[in-house]
């Protein structure tokens, strides 16, 4: 168990529909990473929040926003969802917010399912 | 630009056998190199990790990689290899300078022969 954790862990919807993931960071952790896996993408680095503050964006559509709230908690929101958006969702989190030194610890994923 | 490359897709090995998962990076400078590994239906466990010092670097579950600048590489090995080894293996780097980037490899697919 890494201490992340993430809600909920299956989602189905339909195309068109907006949906939102939820990630807890580890007990001390000021970042969290938002990741996308797919079979042909492979996993993809979304969006990168520090304490409340975006500090990176990766290959995250427009379609696709985040934040971070106070409590360090962060939700990750898909509107407009397209069948490509099925995929395995990954929060991780870690210590590090200012480069790439810190260890990320990975919660379990939320995989999503566009009908 | 940064990138990350694992050239296997699927490897096979008999248990037992030793273990070798290559990963080769492009980088302007030293960039941190992670190894993770994720089994099926989990997410990623960190199995090591290099910043700086020692080239050799131990991690868990008997896992050791090598850092080697001047092949731009950081394999992964393992002596012996476990039925429970079979997984997906990431290689990753992270950016040490400039706009925060960490970018995985595609990974690698270890499938164990009994």
């Amino acid at each position: 168990d890494s201490g992340v954790t993430q809600t909920p862990k299956h989602l189905i919807t339909a195309t068109g529909q907006r949906v939102t993931l939820r990630c807890s960071p580890r007990s001390g952790d000021l970042s969290v990473y938002w990741y996308q896996q797919s079979l042909d993408q492979g996993l993809q680095f979304l969006i990168h929040y520090y304490n409340g503050e975006e500090r990176a964006k990766g290959n995250i559509l427009e379609r696709f926003s985040a934040q971070q709230f106070p409590d360090l908690h962060s939700e990750l929101n898909l509107s407009s969802l397209e069948l490509g958006d099925s995929a395995l969702y990954f929060c991780a989190s870690s210590r590090s917010g200012t480069s790439g030194r810190g260890t990320q610890y990975f919660g379990p994923g939320t995989r999503l399912l566009v009908l | 630009a940064q990138s990350v490359t694992q050239p296997d897709i699927h490897i096979t090995v008999s248990e037992g056998a030793s273990l070798e998962l290559r990963c080769n990076y492009s980088y302007g400078a030293t960039p941190y190199l992670f190894w993770y590994v994720q089994s099926p239906g989990q997410g990623l466990q960190l199995l090591l990790k290099y910043f700086s010092g020692d080239t050799l670097v131990q991690g868990i579950k008997g896992f050791e990689a090598e850092f080697k600048r001047s092949q731009s590489s950081f394999n992964l090995r393992k002596p012996s290899v476990h039925w429970s080894d079979a997984a997906e293996y990431f290689c990753a780097v992270g950016t040490t300078s400039g706009t925060y980037k960490y970018i995985f490899g595609t990974g690698t697919r270890l499938k164990v022969l009994a």
